[in-house]
């Protein structure tokens, strides 16, 4: 069974500061994650993902995250937040073996001038 | 890129009424398709999965007679809400997967029921 946990259902950083959403899961099997972004009122748009490959995953608008195995982590992470990165985001991790993804609660984003 | 597409994108209903969502993949054939609910500032919750011409798959808890869900097609499939009640108020979102490598699922914008 796959579970995703993210610590922190809020994040407040300041414009140009350093962003890290957290999130740790459990996967019986090599886990493929995800973390996608979420405005209000809208869908899921995916910022990036790791499939078994390079551990340090580089996604859009300047995010990225590190598969850390030992530490069963896929933190996200952005130099310097924006404005606009501020939303919701959703760490999820699916298994190889099967299509569902498992989301975790989210954290909210929120970016001050 | 991969485009999904829902239909509509809120309704409103009284109470014991039938609402249908559409959605659909709009340039790429989509042989498996997802259904999460939302509630307000919570996470997505996998209602069931649906495979192009087969039964769909529910996740526990989901009653599969209330929430009737069709994949005719490649690139349609549909989510009927009978009978809907207030407590069935939330924000629906499909997904779809193609034929593309890594579990990778394009999400629809979402669809807000309300059920008066």
């Amino acid at each position: 069974a796959q579970s995703v946990t993210q610590l922190g259902s809020h994040v407040s950083v300041s414009e140009g500061a350093l962003v890290l959403l957290r999130c740790n899961y459990s996967s019986s099997v090599p886990p493929y994650l995800f973390w996608y972004v979420q405005y209000p009122n809208q869908g899921l748009q995916l910022l990036l993902k790791y499939t078994s490959a390079a551990t340090l995953v580089k996604g859009i608008n300047g995010f990225e995250a590190e598969f850390k195995k030992s530490e069963t982590s896929f933190h996200l992470t952005k130099p310097s937040a924006h404005m606009s990165d501020a939303a919701e985001y959703f760490c999820a991790v699916s298994a190889g073996n099967t299509d569902k993804l498992i989301f975790g609660t989210g954290t909210r984003l929120q970016v001050f001038p | 890129g991969a485009v999904v597409s829902q239909h509509p994108s809120w309704v409103i209903c009284k109470s014991g009424t039938s609402v249908k969502i559409e959605c659909r993949s709009l340039d790429f054939q989509a042989t498996t398709m997802f259904w999460y609910r939302q509630f307000p500032k919570q996470s997505l919750m996998l209602m069931a999965t649906s495979n192009e011409g087969s039964k769909a798959t529910y996740e526990q808890g989901v009653e599969k007679d209330k929430f009737l869900i069709n994949h005719a097609s490649l690139t349609l499939s549909t989510l009927t809400v009978t009978s809907a009640h207030p407590e069935d108020s939330s924000f629906y979102i499909c997904s779809a997967r193609g034929l593309a490598a890594y579990n990778e699922q394009f999400f629809g914008p979402g669809t807000r029921l309300t059920v008066l």
